[in-house]
């Protein structure tokens, strides 16, 4: 068990080019989120998947970002037509099954700057 | 008005301090509340949780619920230089977790 893995752990983009990021949960776990994090804020929910069924997604999912989980295993977060106003840290967190929400883990995320 | 506010801080205290960490909460439905903290440049690692009222106890570290007034605490005893960190607080919504701004600790040695 080596945690949530997240990749790339850095990205720079130019505004307007799409971005794609990946995230390995824990083995075994069947639920799977995405957080985003700006400078000085808390991590803000985007959107929540059990096994590969997407089941909750924020109001700042705005139509540019999709993200998907096939076989329920890894997840991918694709961000298209990046703008600067996405420039944040983009986390992972996954928990177990039969466990709520309360014991999320979550990976280190990726840095995404936008120029 | 956010779900879960959070003083910033930032908080600076000598080693072997008590520190004392704040959030508030406005919406009563959801009755788990985590204590995370964040390193620089990593995620939010669990501290502890506890659900609805009262305390929790784990090591050096407390967590304290008070729903009359929706307060959250975490208290810190003997503080140590590497407990310098942001601490976040979160409470449960229905899928997801809602989190304070953070409180950026430094302990000094």
């Amino acid at each position: 068990d080596t945690g949530v893995s997240q990749n790339p752990r850095h990205k720079i983009t130019k505004r307007g080019q799409n971005v794609t990021f990946r995230c390995d949960p824990i083995s075994e776990h069947n639920r799977l989120y995405w957080y985003r994090q700006t400078l000085g804020q808390g991590p803000e929910f985007l959107t929540y998947f059990q096994n590969e069924a997407q089941l909750e997604k924020s109001r700042l999912l705005s139509d540019r970002f999709s993200a998907e989980r096939p076989k329920g295993s890894f997840s991918t977060l694709e961000i298209q037509r990046t703008e600067q106003g996405d420039s944040a840290m983009y986390l992972c967190a996954s928990s177990p099954r039969g466990d709520g929400i309360e014991k999320l883990f979550f990976g280190s995320g990726t840095q995404l700057s936008v120029l | 008005q956010k779900e879960v506010e959070q003083d910033p801080g930032p908080l600076s205290v000598p080693e072997g301090a008590i520190v004392s960490l704040n959030c508030t909460y406005s919406n009563s439905a959801f009755q788990y509340f985590m204590w995370y903290r964040q390193y620089s440049r990593k995620g939010p690692e669990l501290l502890m949780y506890t659900y609805s009222s009262g305390n929790k106890e784990d090591g050096r570290f407390t967590a304290q619920v008070d729903k009359s007034s929706k307060y959250i605490s975490l208290f810190i005893r003997d503080s140590q230089p590497s407990d310098s960190a942001t601490y976040l607080c979160a409470q449960t919504g229905a899928n997801n977790l809602f989190f304070g701004t953070g409180t950026r600790l430094t302990v000094i040695p």
